[in-house]
């Protein structure tokens, strides 16, 4: 299995600033990937984080609003750009293929980030 | 397009009982079906996890079942706890996609 850590754990912030989230994983895996979960809704794929390159943004997501690194095959961070109310959600990263645990469905999620723009 | 559909939204059920969530989807083909429960506040954790050629797994008090010719499974709650209450999501997987259902939520009173 893999334990995924994200930071910060919520957080409050003001309608036009920025924030990053960090992912932090305990193995190395293949796949990282954001999504965002509104209040009372299902889970929305932001972008597969791609290790050395740039993210693949799913539609209605784009790179200005929220920037993606991935330097190694344990971290990750999402950066929520030019915050507004309607970003506040909770913010998922999310892992697959943990190496040296081949042929097994290893998707995880983290813990989520809880973010309330004002 | 591909949907996973979840019924009921949400449901209410007295300490001890059993119930039985459900999962229509239209995803066809696909790797795998996987039901997680979300606590409030908290990422999705796995409960169980099919191929399309699975009928059924067990974790605990959990059953899920999977009929892959009328592309349904269902998610079976036997004696349920207080800390059954959650979200329970199912989720369909194609390679590298995956589809999620609305999500069931689960209220356990004592």
């Amino acid at each position: 299995s893999a334990v995924i850590s994200q930071k910060p754990s919520r957080d409050i912030c003001q309608r036009g600033t920025s924030l990053t989230i960090q992912c932090q994983v305990d193995s190395q895996v293949t796949m990282m990937f954001w999504y965002r979960q509104q209040p009372g809704q299902s889970l929305t794929l932001i972008a597969t984080a791609n290790q050395g390159s740039e993210a693949t943004y799913e539609s209605g997501f784009v790179i200005d609003k929220f920037p993606i690194s991935r330097p190694n095959l344990t971290f990750s961070t999402l950066t929520v750009s030019n915050m507004s109310p309607e970003d506040s959600s909770i913010y998922l990263c999310s892992v697959d293929g943990v190496l040296g645990a081949p042929g097994a469905d290893t998707q995880y999620f983290g813990p989520g980030t809880r973010l309330t723009v004002l | 397009k591909n949907q996973v559909e979840q019924s009921p939204q949400s449901l209410i059920i007295l300490e001890g009982k059993n119930c039985t969530l459900q999962c229509n989807y239209t995803v066809s083909p696909f790797s795998n079906l996987r039901w997680y429960k979300q606590d409030t506040g908290r990422g999705p954790v796995s409960l169980t996890i099919m191929t399309f050629s699975e009928n059924t797994k067990s974790n605990g008090r959990y059953t899920a079942t999977l009929d892959a010719d009328t592309k349904q499974s269902s998610l079976h709650i036997t004696a349920s706890q207080l800390s059954d209450s959650a979200s329970y999501i199912c989720v369909v997987r194609w390679y590298g996609m995956l589809t999620f259902g609305g999500g069931t939520r689960l209220m356990v009173k004592p």
